[in-house]
């Protein structure tokens, strides 16, 4: 079955240190990969995309993720973080077949000052 | 302004009693979904639909119902609610071939 891991549930990070957030899948095919962000009392926000192409994907707020077949992964990275980045972060992987898409657990992100 | 909206935002029922919960876009998307999000189980799919009058279960879509009879709506339906239907709801809508999911703001439901 199709399924998405976010193994850490909580990370803490001081203000203006770098960030990586991991994101596993489990997918027969190349999926559709996304990462958004929810601030608190927010709604959903997408961060960015990978359909195709170029691994390494830039999205928005300065962060990139990038999609490695060979480990099924597609980590969240920045290399700066700022105060106003703590929120829950929540990698999914959409399935083409049928426009279905499944989301990790989320992955809540703390930032000291 | 593109949007997805929900009403409403934050509701208290009883058990038993039948709500709905109101989602509407402005984008003319085909696909429209809804998730549940609960702590510690992250976002869970109830339902969702490619187009108008084409529906499907998602991973939990016990005790709820939806209808898609126009392009803009997709209504959450909760006939019988109880308990542990108490979650953060959010409708979601995206054109097929671009993939970006629009999410609404969220409606927030307790039932006692």
């Amino acid at each position: 079955a199709q399924s998405v891991t976010q193994p850490d549930i909580h990370i803490t990070v001081s203000e203006g240190a770098s960030l990586e957030l991991r994101c596993n899948y489990s997918y027969g095919a190349t999926p559709y990969l996304f990462w958004y962000v929810q601030s608190p009392g927010q709604g959903l926000q997408l961060l960015l995309k990978y359909f195709s192409g170029d691994t390494l994907v830039q999205g928005i707020k300065g962060f990139e993720a990038e999609f490695k077949r060979s480990q099924s992964s597609f980590n969240l990275r920045k290399p700066s973080v700022h105060w106003s980045d703590a929120a829950e972060y929540f990698c999914a992987v959409g399935l083409n077949r049928d426009d279905k898409i499944i989301f990790g657990k989320g992955t809540r992100l703390h930032i000291l000052p | 302004e593109a949007q997805v909206t929900q009403n409403p935002r934050y509701l208290i029922t009883v058990t038993g009693k039948k709500l709905t919960v109101t989602c509407s876009q402005n984008m003319n998307h085909e696909y429209m979904s809804w998730y549940r999000q609960d702590p510690g189980l992250g976002l869970r799919q109830i339902y969702y639909s490619m187009n108008v009058e084409v529906t499907d279960k998602g991973d939990v879509p016990e005790g709820y119902k939806v209808s898609r009879k126009e392009k803009r709506n997709f209504p959450l339906i909760l006939e019988s609610p109880s308990p542990n239907q108490t979650s953060l709801y959010f409708c979601a809508s995206s054109s097929r071939q671009g993939g970006k999911q629009y999410f609404g703001p969220g409606t927030r439901l307790t039932v006692t």
